[in-house]
């Protein structure tokens, strides 16, 4: 079974430009969230995704925004870049169940530096 | 208020031997979801162990144990027979609610060091 995958591993962009990331998650999984890691801020929760609707959504500025397509995959987009942006940007899928336990499935990061 | 606090910056552990890593969380939410993961230098979390507010025993997983004390509200990872792999960061986190919208929040980590 395939994990979760993200797209690229790394990015370097310049101040003011805008960036998408993309995630595929688990087959089968709806839900898609996002967290944004930095050593100042650690691990924070962006925007979550469930059959193509942002369900929740974290204290980010509107320069984040994200969407999910009908196969569940997702991208987030960073608008403006500041340099406050370089972070390791992280993407979960879960199965999501009404009941019980229903655990959260990381990718491997997509680090982003912006210079 | 913090809601998951990780007290300890780092950790040294010698091979073989035992470790326990503090996490104490808030909520006022009853059903809610403890979990624990591990992220080593290449970035990627990595699921170790989950426990449920309504769950009567503590987890196991393999050598990861989770010490349960709900009253406390602590939740702390015990890891049995340390191995050098085990060195990465540890966080633990919590889900509120149950069902629809949910997120995670995490701690601030505890970095752990296995030495031989």
């Amino acid at each position: 079974k395939a994990g979760v995958t993200q797209t690229p591993r790394y990015l370097i962009k310049t101040r003011g430009q805008q960036v998408t990331l993309s995630c595929s998650p688990i087959s089968g999984h709806r839900s898609v969230s996002w967290y944004q890691q930095t050593p100042g801020q650690g691990l924070q929760f962006l925007f979550e995704y469930f059959s193509e609707t942002q369900r929740n959504k974290g204290n980010f500025p509107g320069r984040f925004s994200g969407r999910q397509f009908s196969n569940s995959r997702s991208e987030m987009n960073v608008s403006t870049l500041e340099l406050g942006d370089s972070a390791l940007y992280l993407c979960a899928s879960s199965p999501i169940s009404s009941t019980g336990f229903y655990g959260y499935t990381f990718g491997s990061g997509t680090r982003l530096t912006v210079v | 208020a913090q809601k998951i606090t990780q007290t300890q910056p780092g950790m040294f552990v010698q091979e073989k031997e035992a470790v326990t890593l503090d996490c104490t969380y808030d909520t006022s939410d009853p059903s809610y979801g403890l979990f624990w993961y591990k992220q080593p230098s290449s970035g990627e979390m990595i699921f170790l162990i989950y426990q449920g507010s309504y769950d009567q025993q503590n987890a196991t997983e393999g050598r990861y144990s989770l010490n349960f004390q709900k009253a406390r509200k602590s939740a702390n990872l015990v890891i049995s027979a340390s191995q050098l792999g085990d060195s990465a960061m540890y966080f633990c986190a919590m889900r509120e609610g149950t069902g629809t919208a949910s997120k995670l929040t995490f701690g601030t980590g505890t970095r752990l060091q296995v030495t031989l």
